[in-house]
């Protein structure tokens, strides 16, 4: 079974701080999504990476994928109370041309004004 | 924008009833898939289908839960008789098959069994 352990599980901080979320396994994935959830909504795409030590931006957001495809990153810059909402990453996993994504543990980020 | 349609939004219900959820993927996407999440965590896959077949649901309670997708478009989750551990999230997401198993979600039915 492949586990995906986001960190930290909880964080609060002030608008303008900056913040790194991390999603670690023991598995190697295909790919590495990371999604946004708001409450009572499900979850919307941010980003996908795909090779290992890839970087990519969106705006004040930063993803990372590790080398080996076990690990990734999400750093946001001076934070905004929009950032607010659970992030979820999600590897993929393409076996046997059925794709499938395990899900992380989330992490809840409430930006307080 | 295409958008995973489901409905209902919420459904309360008491123990020991039959509830139905349906979902419409976004138009082209051959794969749909059911997830449950509870209150802060990730969401989990119950059944996932590739057109009209049921290609994974190992972790669906089949003793009370069933999932179909007839002509390969809709498809609906029934849960048959609802227990109080069933309240969740039910989410749907459906992909274009091929593209780095990016998922676009519904906005979920919210299930309270009293």
């Amino acid at each position: 079974t492949q586990l995906l352990e986001q960190s930290p599980q909880f964080l609060s901080i002030q608008e303008g701080e900056n913040l790194t979320v991390y999603c670690n396994s023991s598995s190697v994935f295909s790919s590495l999504q990371w999604y946004r959830q708001e409450p009572g909504e499900g979850p919307v795409l941010l980003v996908t990476v795909v090779t290992g030590g890839e970087v990519k931006k969106l705006k004040r957001l930063t993803f990372q994928f590790g080398d080996a495809r076990k690990d990734s990153s999400l750093h946001i810059t001076a934070a905004q109370p929009g950032d607010t909402g659970l992030y979820l990453c999600a590897g993929g996993d393409t076996n046997f041309g059925n794709e499938k994504l395990t899900f992380g543990t989330g992490t809840r980020l409430t930006i307080i004004p | 924008e295409a958008e995973v349609a489901q409905s209902p939004r919420y459904k309360i219900t008491e123990k020991s009833q039959a509830v139905a959820f349906w979902c419409d993927p976004i138009s082209g996407h051959a794969t749909l898939y059911w997830y449950r999440q509870i209150l802060g965590q990730g969401p989990e896959l119950l059944v996932q289908f590739q057109d009209e077949s049921v290609v994974d649901d190992s972790q669906l309670p089949k003793d009370r839960f069933s999932a179909e997708r007839l002509k390969g478009v809709d498809s609906t989750l029934k849960i048959q008789p609802a227990e109080l551990g069933d309240s969740a999230m039910y989410l749907c997401a459906s992909s274009f098959r091929g593209v780095y198993n990016e998922q676009f979600f519904g906005p979920g039915t919210r299930l309270t069994v009293l």
